[in-house]
């Protein structure tokens, strides 16, 4: 149980156009999803919390118009990220929290995206 | 907000040795501690947790012991065996609900040799 997917698993595209992701709870459902983003060799950096039906909140230095994120149903929150340029290159992990386990996080296989 | 040190970045031991990451956070509201590890260019696996009303737990070679009053915590992996390799997070959390979100340490890389 709790699984989560997440895709595309990895994404290549040009500078100046926007690549969406998305986050599933496979055999859950998730009021609250997370996403990250973590450089090579390196911890993960929490963005934003997604909450299903309200707006997320980002965490400080995220630009939220940069980093769009959805949670509009129990099972799923996409992130989009607007005009990529290549320093947004990275790896994207998003997690999702049980409903009736609040802490406990379980995170999606991450989507690498490179922008060229 | 929370802070969470870990240490050592790295860590080196033989196939059977014990091996013992240790975290401290700021934040002595935090109340939950999981762990997380990570195989190369793989989803971090949450391979144990405690939260702040238990010392220690324990699964089988792994365990992790918490000191409230210290503000630190400690994995601990005993008879470690080759795929045990990868990185480890500690994090931990202030459970108010659907406020709680987790502050992630800085990793350590173990490397079990035969």
């Amino acid at each position: 149980g709790a699984v989560v997917s997440q895709h595309p698993s990895r994404v290549i595209c040009k500078s100046g156009t926007s690549v969406k992701i998305e986050c599933r709870s496979l055999d859950f459902q998730a009021t609250t999803m997370f996403w990250y983003r973590q450089f090579p060799k390196k911890s993960l950096m929490l963005m934003a919390t997604s909450n299903e039906g309200s707006k997320a909140t980002y965490e400080q230095g995220v630009e939220k118009d940069k980093f769009l994120i959805n949670h509009a149903s129990l099972t799923l929150s996409t992130l989009t990220v607007t005009s990529a340029h290549p320093e947004d290159s990275s790896f994207y992990i998003c997690s999702a929290r049980v409903q009736d386990r609040e802490e406990t996080q379980y995170f999606g296989p991450g989507t690498r995206l490179l922008v060229l | 907000g929370e802070n969470v040190e870990q240490h050592p970045s790295t860590l080196s031991v033989q196939e059977g040795d014990s091996a013992v990451i240790k975290c401290t956070y700021s934040d002595s509201a935090s109340n939950y501690f999981p762990w997380y590890k990570q195989e190369l260019g793989k989803r971090p696996q949450l391979i144990i947790d405690i939260r702040s009303n238990v010392g220690e737990k324990k699964d089988q070679r792994i365990a992790v012991t918490l000191n409230k009053t210290a503000k630190h915590f400690s994995l601990h992996i005993t008879e470690t065996q080759p795929e045990d390799s990868a990185v480890y997070f500690c994090a931990a959390s202030l459970n108010t609900g659907t406020a709680s979100k987790l502050t992630f340490g800085t990793g350590t890389r173990l490397q079990v040799t035969l």
